[in-house]
């Protein structure tokens, strides 16, 4: 079974830049996440989609952080524009329907540094 | 919103030993806790989960114990090997609703397994 797939791996950007992340999860997860994590920290939810719709965005900073999720399947998160603080991994996972935690898989992340 | 406590934030092992990650958590409403280990440049993977009516389980040389009325569970590595050396992440599911399947984390433990 093929992982969850992202890219870019890494990425460097100037603030006020704007930058995009793409994910294709498992072949039939019908949720798809963004987490992202901070060096040193835990990933945090950014937001959830079930198929393609948005379930959870409550702590995305819509004010610069857009995603979607096309078709129910591949999905892009956006930052415009980036702020020093954006410098993190952003991480998307993908699961079955039903959430269960053994299939629960992440991609390996794209690697954000804001300059 | 399901707050997730982890410690020691850094733990260094000979080979052979044991080595023990500790988690606190707030919310009652859940149905499994699971253990993730994140490689330098990886996602994190799933290494072990429990469900909440169980006191312990056990994988190998991996081995949760749950202790539900303290609102604690941990992460016991036995024969601990260099291999072994990474980030572990306790984390919490959502209780339910939109936050079904969204994982809180904790801030992570980097482990280090000397030979």
């Amino acid at each position: 079974e093929a992982g969850v797939a992202q890219s870019p791996r890494y990425k460097i950007i100037e603030k006020r830049q704007s930058v995009a992340f793409w994910c294709n999860p498992i072949s039939g997860h019908a949720t798809l996440y963004w987490y992202q994590q901070i060096l040193g920290q835990g990933p945090k939810l950014l937001i959830q989609f079930q198929n393609n719709g948005v379930v959870d965005d409550s702590q995305l900073p819509k004010d610069r952080f857009s995603a979607e999720r096309l078709k129910g399947v591949d999905s892009t998160l956006k930052i415009q524009p980036a702020k020093l603080e954006d410098s993190a991994v952003y991480l998307c996972a993908s699961s079955h329907p039903d959430g269960r935690v053994n299939g629960y898989t992440f991609g390996s992340g794209t690697r954000l540094t804001v300059v | 919103q399901q707050q997730v406590k982890q410690s020691p934030q850094s733990l260094i092992v000979q080979k052979g030993g044991i080595s023990i990650i500790n988690c606190a958590y707030e919310n009652t409403a859940f149905d499994y806790f699971p253990w993730y280990q994140q490689f330098p440049g990886k996602g994190p993977a799933l290494l072990i989960a429990i469900r909440p009516d169980v006191s312990e389980k056990k994988e190998g040389r991996f081995t949760i114990s749950f202790n539900k009325s303290a609102k604690q569970f941990s992460l016991h590595i036995m024969d601990s090997q260099p291999g072994d050396s990474a980030t572990y992440f306790c984390a919490a599911p959502g209780a339910g609703g939109t936050s079904y399947g969204k994982l809180t984390f904790g801030q992570g433990t980097i482990l280090t397994v000397h030979p």
